[in-house]
């Protein structure tokens, strides 16, 4: 069975750093494209970042240069590194894979991890 | 990297079609057949309707189709069952500079 579950998430000041996690079972994380998408609180959905099979990483224009996403091998782990967090960061963050057989496709979804950026 | 563009909300009795559209840009949805479709409930992980504009996820009802004509992408309800009721987004991935970008989203009420 497939499993993405999310961790890491809490309250942060602004200009804080958060590193979130992405437990996955049932797939191998280095053998697909992973990524992270946002929600802020009652709004829709935002795509923030990918990283591909073969390591390269793609990020929204939003958080480029804050955001840094990663995957740990031996633990079949994701990881969003989240630095210089603003209160427009404030979401609920979703891992998910992107489906091996089209691109445009994000097949299986963890059930997310709120972030708030607050003082 | 612009949101796509999706109506606010629309509303349908039980029974009735509905069709929710989404346009983007010849750099997104007119680009490829990389649209896809999520459902959402309040609470929940997004789940996919719709991927490749058209295709259907094993489990997903027919009822529910897809189509784009340009930069249009657009999903249709046939049918609308309670249980349809739910936050609806597209997505398309951006050719170019591989990205993916979502719709706004549309609130789709059964009356």
């Amino acid at each position: 069975e497939v499993q993405l579950v999310e961790s890491g998430g809490g309250l942060v000041q602004p200009g804080g750093s958060l590193r979130l996690s992405c437990a996955v079972s049932g797939f191998t994380v280095s053998s697909n494209y992973m990524g992270w998408v946002r929600q802020a609180p009652g709004k829709g959905l935002e795509w923030v970042s990918v990283i591909s099979s073969g390591g390269s990483t793609y990020y929204a224009d939003s958080v480029k240069g804050r955001f840094s996403i990663s995957r740990d091998n031996s633990e079949n782990t994701l990881f969003l590194q989240m630095n210089s967090l603003r209160a427009e960061d404030t979401a609920v963050y979703y891992c998910a894979r992107r489906s091996p057989s089209t691109w445009g496709l994000f097949d299986y979804w963890g059930q997310g991890t709120l972030v708030t950026v607050s003082s | 990297q612009s949101a796509l563009t999706q109506p606010a909300s629309v509303s349908g009795s039980p029974g009735q079609s509905i069709t929710i559209s989404c346009t983007g840009t010849s750099s997104d949805v007119g680009a490829y057949n990389y649209v896809s479709w999520y459902q959402q409930h309040p609470g929940k992980a997004p789940k996919v309707m719709i991927y490749d504009v058209s295709n259907r996820p094993s489990g997903v009802p027919d009822r529910f189709s897809g189509s784009k004509s340009g930069n249009t992408a657009s999903l249709t309800i046939s049918g609308l069952q309670a249980e349809d009721e739910a936050d609806y987004y597209c997505s398309s991935y951006t050719v170019g500079s591989s990205t993916w970008v979502f719709g706004g989203g549309t609130k789709l009420t059964v009356l």
